[in-house]
């Protein structure tokens, strides 16, 4: 498997510019994270999906935010309009929860896609 | 804010020598991990420790967990200048398939 796949890798937009982010996970996986990590703030979750369900979206920072997952194969991040405070690099995961464990699993990242808002 | 801590930010060690890291956190656990990150890259998983196990070893890698404390320590040892980026400790969180990262510590490894 060519583990989770993430595009664009670089994306330089301007402000007020529509930003969307593409991930694939690992064919199986059954869950999906989008992470944002600045050096400000850390590694922050902001979306997470099962089974191509928002699970919960809490750190979600706005409303210009939105996160899908139309099939188990592909998810998108979406930032309309964007600002330069959005700069940051995202990360998507991926997950497979092992059958009847309360332990969780590991969770296999992305590259990323480094954007920054002029 | 929920997020983790880890101490310290940076360490720098000489080739050979032992790294410990530690991490501390604020929720109720079902499982604690830790990643490493090397420079313009994505995390990658090094272990998971479950909230009913004190310790646990990998390799060189040897992690601890004292729930009642609410922290975890991560051990390299005999470190190697390949074992340079920086490493994240994952809170899972209790209830949730919801992970709370450490604020994180880069490690240096001089050879």
């Amino acid at each position: 498997d060519a583990g989770v796949i993430q595009s664009p890798r670089h994306e330089v937009t301007e402000m007020g510019q529509e930003v969307t982010l593409r991930c694939k996970p690992i064919s199986g996986h059954d869950y999906l994270f989008w992470y944002r990590q600045t050096m400000m703030r850390g590694l922050e979750l902001l979306i997470y999906f099962n089974n191509n369900v928002p699970i919960d979206d809490s750190g979600m920072p706005e409303d210009r935010f939105s996160a899908k997952m139309p099939n188990a194969s592909f998810s998108t991040l979406k930032i309309q309009p964007s600002e330069p405070r959005d700069s940051a690099v995202y990360f998507c995961a991926s997950s497979l929860w092992e059958l009847m464990s309360p332990w969780g699993s590991e969770q296999f990242f992305g590259p990323g896609t480094r954007l920054t808002v002029l | 804010s929920q997020q983790g801590e880890e101490d310290p930010q940076a360490l720098s060690i000489q080739e050979g020598e032992n790294a410990t890291m530690n991490c501390s956190y604020k929720t109720s656990i079902n499982n604690l991990q830790w990643y490493r990150q090397n420079s313009g890259r994505g995390l990658v998983h090094l272990i998971l420790i479950r909230s009913n196990e004190r310790e646990k070893h990998s390799g060189r890698l040897r992690v601890t967990l004292d729930t009642s404390k609410k922290s975890s320590s991560l051990l390299i040892t005999a470190s190697r200048a390949a074992d340079t980026a920086s490493y994240f400790c994952a809170a899972g969180t209790s209830g949730t398939y919801k992970y709370i990262f450490g604020t994180g510590t880069r490690l240096k490894v001089l050879a």
